[in-house]
C-alpha cells in the first residue's frame, strides 16, 4: 500500500483562525478523501478530492469552512477555516489502494487539532 | 441509508486467547466491501482485513478472520491467540459501490488485552 504522510502531526489553534492540514502520498493516487474523527468518535467522511476538479462535500460539510486543494495526484490540503473549539478533532485523508485494491482505503496518520 | 452498527463498546480478552466483534450493516444493494480497520492510541487507521460481499468465502489474514453472513447482514471479526498489541478501537466499515469509494463506519469497539 501506499505511504501517506500528513503535516502538521498536531496542533493547537486559538480560535476564529485557520489550519492547513496537507496530505502527502508516495505514489500517484486518483481519489483522496478527508475525514473528521471527533473526540470518542467514529470516521466521518468530509469530501471527496479528485486531481482536476471541484472537491465533492458530504451533507453538513461546505467549501467555506473546509476548502481542499488538490494540486496533482501525489498531494491534498484540507483547511479548517474560522476554526471554533467543536472543531477539535483528528483529521485524516486517505486513498484508494493500486491494482486489485482500489476499493480500499489507506490511511494516513492523522493531524489531531485542538481549538481553544 | 447505509448504516454500520457495532453493538459492544467494549470488550476484554485474555492474552493467547480469541475474542469475536460483532458487527452489522444495513444496505439494500448485493455488491459492496466490508472492512475492519483497527486504531490504536497512535490513531493511526490500520487496515485488518477486507471481504468482498461475492465471496462466499471467508476472508482471513493470519490470526484474524471474519464470519460473513451476507443474508443476516453480519460480519464479525474473530481475533485468535490474542496478543498485547491487538489492543485498539476496531471499526467495521462498509464501502458504498454507488458513490465513488466512500466508506460508512460503525461506532467502534475498544479491545482491551489482558495479560
Amino acid at each position: 500500500s501506499a505511504v501517506i504522510s500528513q503535516k502538521p502531526s498536531r496542533d493547537i489553534c486559538q480560535r476564529g483562525t485557520s489550519l492547513t492540514i496537507q496530505c502527502q502520498v508516495d505514489s500517484q493516487v486518483t481519489m483522496m478523501f478527508w475525514y473528521r474523527q471527533q473526540p470518542g468518535q467514529s470516521l466521518t467522511l468530509i469530501a471527496t478530492a479528485n486531481q482536476g476538479s471541484e472537491a465533492t462535500y458530504e451533507s453538513g460539510f461546505v467549501i467555506d469552512k473546509f476548502p481542499i486543494s488538490r494540486p496533482n495526484l501525489t498531494f491534498s490540503t484540507l483547511t479548517v477555516s474560522n476554526m471554533s473549539p467543536e472543531d477539535s478533532s483528528i483529521y485524516l485523508c486517505s486513498v484508494e489502494g493500486t491494482g486489485d485494491l482500489t476499493d480500499t482505503q489507506y490511511f494516513g496518520p492523522g493531524t489531531r487539532l485542538t481549538v481553544l | 441509508a447505509q448504516t454500520v452498527t457495532q453493538s459492544q463498546p467494549e470488550m476484554s480478552v485474555q492474552e493467547a486467547e480469541t475474542v469475536t466483534l460483532s458487527c452489522t450493516y444495513d444496505t439494500s444493494e448485493s455488491d459492496y466491501y466490508l472492512f475492519w480497520y483497527k486504531q490504536p492510541p497512535s490513531r493511526q487507521m490500520i487496515l485488518v482485513i477486507r471481504q468482498e460481499a461475492y465471496k462466499q468465502q471467508n476472508a482471513t489474514e493470519n490470526r484474524f478472520s471474519v464470519n460473513f453472513q451476507k443474508a443476516a447482514k453480519s460480519f464479525s471479526l474473530k481475533i485468535s491467540d490474542s496478543q498485547l498489541g491487538d489492543a485498539a478501537m476496531y471499526f467495521c466499515a462498509y464501502r458504498l459501490m454507488e458513490y465513488g469509494n466512500k466508506l460508512v463506519f460503525g461506532a467502534g469497539t475498544i479491545l482491551r488485552v489482558k495479560s
